[in-house]
């Protein structure tokens, strides 16, 4: 049963310190999202790559975030320098994309909760 | 860009009953609607999808229904048990294209 994996499942680190975060898609997908869930804002997408290249950042900071497909099996989100108002959980999704072939499920990653204190 | 809006935020109902939740989307070049469950601290769960060319999918006690020119769509769980409790999220996208969720639906089956 294939996953998304992420790491670390958990993060605290000390407002000011850069932050990375991890995600291995399913094999074979080509398309990986980046949300970040907080109780004010629900699930909101922060970027995605499709084929290793980045389609939409639009909701990501650009000034501290970043976000990275060194390769297809690896997705990375660094927050330089982190604060407060990042604590959030962030799950990477990954899917096939391909509409029409009914394989745009997006599957997600179990999560990296990121506390900054 | 699409707007989704999710309705009940909460909702309660008596095991056995059934429960329903709707969602409206704005941009009429959606044609993707997943519905995920998200239980305490895990990752959000696909539970049914619906495609702009059909207008209603059931999968055992759970259905979704589209209606495209109106632009919304529903989940209806029947037959609720205590195991349904969650928060559920509808949401919408294009061509395999992002997600945009709505807000969420924090359902509780009582016993």
């Amino acid at each position: 049963d294939a996953r998304v994996t992420q790491t670390p499942r958990d993060k605290v680190t000390e407002m000011g310190q850069e932050v990375t975060m991890r995600c291995q898609p399913i094999l074979g997908h080509n398309t990986v999202f980046w949300y970040r869930q907080t109780m004010m804002q629900g699930l909101e997408l922060l970027a995605y790559f499709r084929n290793r290249a980045p389609l939409d950042d639009s909701g990501m900071p650009k000034d501290r975030f970043s976000a990275e497909m060194p390769d297809a099996t690896l997705a990375t989100l660094k927050i330089q320098p982190s604060e407060p108002r990042d604590s959030a959980v962030y799950f990477c999704a990954s899917g096939l994309g391909l509409w029409d072939y009914n394989t745009d499920t997006q599957y997600f990653g179990p999560g990296t909760r990121l506390t900054v204190l | 860009g699409e707007n989704v809006e999710q309705h009940p935020s909460t909702l309660s109902v008596q095991e056995g009953d059934s429960a329903v939740i709707k969602c409206t989307y704005s941009d009429s070049a959606s044609n993707y609607f997943p519905w995920y469950k998200q239980e305490l601290g895990k990752r959000p769960q696909l539970i049914i999808d619906i495609r702009s060319n059909v207008g209603e999918k059931k999968d055992q006690r759970i259905a979704v229904t589209l209606n495209k020119t109106a632009k919304h769509f529903s989940l209806h769980i029947t037959e609720t048990q205590p195991e349904d409790s969650a928060v559920y999220f509808c949401a919408a996208s294009t061509r395999g294209d992002k997600l945009i969720f709505g807000t969420g639906t924090r359902l509780q089956v009582f016993p």
